[in-house]
């Protein structure tokens, strides 16, 4: 398996607080990405990273942002967590600009 | 709207028989496709990547891209009960990023 580790795998929380999830991953890969998966919607890409201090936002990304300090780890947050973003989130990565992604577990975040 | 298809299912078939999935894409620039498998509660796992026109073929799963009707499909010879999951179809978008558009994937049963 891709050595890939998202955390917390699970976090339920309040409406209104902010949210941090964390992917980490251990294959110096330059690309990294944040996916939120709802029924009827499959994945959809809210943010991604082509390398450190470099992102960009994806077609689900208000309220969203996110950070990569090292190449090694990507932060997502929620601003001010609403109960639209209660989802399954996961990180990919990938080595470069053709070949596939490989997905993290994922996080089940619920906003209640 | 860039747009991957799939038909939902659930797709029914018995065990030792071949499964058909089918995805169509819009983006007629689009050119590297993914197939994902997804297990309930599960992250997706690829098992197979084509890039271009015909077929490609991994043990039981075979992969066929025709580009010029937008069509990409996957056929697992023998199924097995394993191979119950949901298929995900990933194409990528022409542009910088290595941005993937999922389909919402076709439910696959493969009975005993």
């Amino acid at each position: 398996d891709a050595g890939i580790t998202q955390s917390p795998r699970h976090k339920v929380t309040e409406t209104g607080t902010p949210v941090t999830l964390r992917c980490h991953q251990t294959e110096n890969h330059r690309y990294m990405y944040w996916y939120r998966q709802d029924p009827g919607h499959g994945l959809r890409l809210i943010h991604y990273s082509y390398g450190v201090k470099d992102t960009d936002k994806g077609e689900v990304s208000d309220g969203y942002s996110v950070s990569r300090s090292k190449t090694e780890d990507f932060l997502l947050t929620l601003e001010s967590a609403t109960s639209s973003q209660t989802s399954v989130y996961f990180c990919a990565i990938s080595e470069g600009g053709q070949g596939p992604q490989h997905f993290g577990d994922g996080t089940r975040l619920s906003i209640l | 709207q860039k747009e991957v298809e799939q038909n939902s299912g659930p797709l029914s078939v018995p065990e030792g028989a071949i499964a058909s999935l089918n995805c169509t894409y819009s983006d007629r620039g689009s050119q590297s496709f993914f197939w994902y498998r997804q297990y309930s509660g599960k992250s997706p796992e690829l098992i197979m990547s084509i890039y271009s026109n015909g077929d490609k073929e991994d043990g039981r799963f075979t992969a066929q891209l025709n580009k010029a009707s937008q069509y990409v499909s996957l056929l697992i010879r023998d199924s097995q009960p394993s191979d119950s999951a949901t298929y995900l179809c990933a194409v990528k978008v022409e542009g910088g990023g290595n941005k993937l558009t999922f389909g919402t994937g076709t439910q696959l049963k493969v009975e005993l």
